[in-house]
Parts: C-alpha cells; sequence; structure tokens
C-alpha cells in the first residue's frame, strides 16, 4: 500500500471550509484514498473514499488530482463536532486491510 | 442495529494475567479487524479475520491470539499480559474485499500493571 503523508495539525473557522490534504505520490493505479476521521477517545468513523473522480457525501468531498498524487477532504462548514483526526489511507480495491498512520488533527475553533 | 460493541470497556490487568476481549457486529460483515491505539500515535493493526474460521497476522501481532468462530464475532486473547500491551484497543468490521469501508466499535481501555 503507497504511503501518505499529511500535516500534523490545522485549524479551521467555524463555519468556513477545512480543506485537509494529503499527499500520496506512490499511489497505484488501483489503490484507492480512504478518508477516516477520530473524535476524541471514540472509534474511527469512516468520511469518504474515491479513486480517481471527485467524490461527494452528506459528510465531505473529496478532490483527488488528476495525476493522483494527491488529495483533499473539504468539510465545507465546518463545526466544533468536526474537531478530530483526520486520517488520509491509500488501499487497493482488493486488500485485506488498510494501513491507518497518524494523521491531521482538526482543531475548529469559534 | 447495533453496529460494533465491544465487551468490556475497562480493565485492568496485572502483569501475567489473561483475558479475552469481544467483538461483536450484527452487520453481517464477512472481514473484522483488531487495532491497538497508543497515546500519541495513529491505529495498529493486530489481527484481521476474512471470513468466519479465518484468521491472518496484522502489523503488530506478537503477544496476542484471536479467534473468529461465529461470523459475527471476533475475540482478541492476551496470554500472558505486558505492561507494553497498556493501550486503547478497537475492533472493526467491513463488508468484504472491494468495500473497504470500515465501521469500528467504542474501544476498551486496557492497563497493565
Amino acid at each position: 500500500d503507497a504511503k501518505t503523508t499529511q500535516p500534523t495539525s490545522m485549524d479551521c473557522a467555524e463555519g468556513r471550509a477545512a480543506n485537509l490534504p494529503c499527499n500520496h505520490s506512490t499511489i497505484s493505479g488501483n489503490e484507492y484514498v480512504y478518508w477516516y476521521r477520530q473524535i476524541h477517545s471514540q472509534g474511527p468513523q469512516y468520511i469518504i473514499h474515491g479513486l480517481k473522480n471527485n467524490e461527494t457525501n452528506e459528510m465531505a468531498s473529496l478532490i483527488i488530482t488528476e495525476d493522483r498524487k494527491s488529495s483533499t477532504l473539504i468539510l465545507p462548514h465546518a463545526t466544533l463536532r468536526d474537531t478530530a483526526v483526520y486520517y488520509c489511507i491509500a488501499g487497493a480495491y482488493n486488500t485485506d486491510k488498510l494501513i491507518f498512520g497518524t494523521g491531521t488533527r482538526l482543531q475548529v475553533f469559534p | 442495529n447495533a453496529g460494533v460493541t465491544q465487551t468490556p470497556k475497562f480493565r485492568v490487568l496485572k502483569t501475567g494475567q489473561s483475558m479475552t476481549l469481544l467483538c461483536a457486529q450484527d452487520m453481517n460483515h464477512e472481514y473484522m479487524y483488531w487495532y491497538r491505539q497508543d497515546p500519541g500515535m495513529g491505529l495498529r493493526l493486530i489481527h484481521y479475520s476474512v471470513g468466519e474460521g479465518t484468521t491472518a497476522k496484522g502489523e503488530v501481532p506478537d503477544g496476542y491470539n484471536v479467534s473468529r468462530l461465529k461470523k459475527q464475532n471476533f475475540l482478541l486473547g492476551l496470554e500472558s499480559a505486558a505492561p507494553s500491551q497498556t493501550s486503547v484497543y478497537f475492533c472493526a468490521s467491513s463488508y468484504y474485499r472491494g468495500r473497504n469501508e470500515q465501521y469500528f466499535g467504542p474501544g476498551t481501555r486496557l492497563t497493565v500493571t
């Protein structure tokens, strides 16, 4: 599985869009990009995943660059409840497991 | 649906004691996973299972054993607990290969003294 690189921490004002970057320059053609988040002390929560097209669901949008070497998770209107650690993971379609890194700690402030 | 549940929520063990953590899911998922999370670190995969009766090693399997006798349950055993196994343990499940969205339980906080 490709290694991903994320900033250690980020801040975002409540109500603004939070844009969380992820670098996965060694991603291979059959690897998806998955995003999870973990709110303090809770189990991680799946957010979204994509292969090469941009994806949107009720929680977030995922923008993947054309060369697929990086992506951005967008929370369109961040709230205080979005304060969490966000994990970006690259995993093959047919993988049996996902490898979590250390993620980005997003702090949403009033 | 309860989703993924874990038993117990908290436990304190003495070095050398044994215990079993239970994970149960009611979503008919094929895959199940055990992770540990230490302070300031991400999740590390201990063992996983791709179906009833199967298990496989993850990144940090030493000191743990697992069993998947029933599809809905995945047990994690510590035969002789060590202080280095003090951690928060998370269980997760997912549908099958190709649908890797994992659903996590609330965690078990284990302290080994």
